[in-house]
């Protein structure tokens, strides 16, 4: 149990465009979902929590703008980045904390990741 | 402020050697920690963690953690390491503002 899916696994496009990358848990009702980036063998940067039917919280130094982050429902949510850029390439991982679950509220469960880049 | 503190960027160890992969951690009231294996190009998957109790933890693929209070640490530990098990570790802490704090991570190379 306790399956995140992300999609797509990786996407290249062109600078100026946007790309929507989804989260999904498949076996699970997630309360809360997380965005990380991850540069090449560096750990994960925390960018917005996102809380289901409620704005997103992004931490310090993300962009609102830049990264739209949607929690339409307890298993999917999605981070679109806005007229991507060059620099925005990198490592985009989702996770998810399963709703209910008796002694595992705390444990995140993590989606594969997707690569993203922009040329 | 809350952190965990990974302080060896790389471990080395010979197949069939016993492994340790460091973690300190420090936060406020209780702590609630894990670890996380993430293999190339992929998510992080869940090892283990500690919520209370024992503080010897095990968890998937022979892996084991100690929780220690007066050191604050949770050093992940396995017996006898395969090749594997080489990968990039992450400890984390769960903090009462309900958001997980990483680690900078440690690579595992476990060499035949």
């Amino acid at each position: 149990g306790a399956v995140v899916s992300q999609h797509p696994s990786r996407v290249i496009c062109k600078s100026g465009t946007s790309v929507k990358i989804e989260c999904r848990s498949l076996d699970f009702q997630a309360t809360t979902m997380f965005w990380y980036r991850q540069f090449p063998k560096q750990s994960l940067m925390l960018m917005a929590t996102s809380n289901e039917g409620s704005k997103a919280t992004y931490e310090q130094g993300v962009e609102k703008d830049k990264f739209l982050i949607n929690h339409a429902s307890l298993t999917l949510s999605t981070l679109t980045v806005t007229s991507a850029h060059p620099e925005d390439s990198s490592f985009y991982i989702c996770s998810a904390r399963e709703l209910g679950r008796a002694g595992d509220r705390e444990t995140q469960y993590f989606g594969p990741g997707t690569r993203l880049l922009v040329l | 402020a809350q952190s965990v503190a990974q302080p060896e960027d790389q471990v080395n160890v010979a197949e069939g050697n016993p492994l340790t992969v460091k973690c300190t951690y420090s936060v406020s009231g209780n702590p609630y920690l894990f670890w996380y294996v993430q293999y190339p190009n992929r998510g992080l998957q869940f090892l283990l963690k500690y919520i209370t109790g024992d503080n010897l933890v095990k968890g998937s693929y022979g892996f084991e953690a100690e929780f220690n209070k007066s050191q604050t640490s949770f050093h992940l530990k396995k017996p006898s390491a395969l090749v594997s098990d080489s990968a990039l570790y992450f400890c984390a802490a769960y903090t009462n503002a309900g958001k997980s704090t990483f680690g900078d991570g440690t690579t595992l190379t476990v060499k035949p």
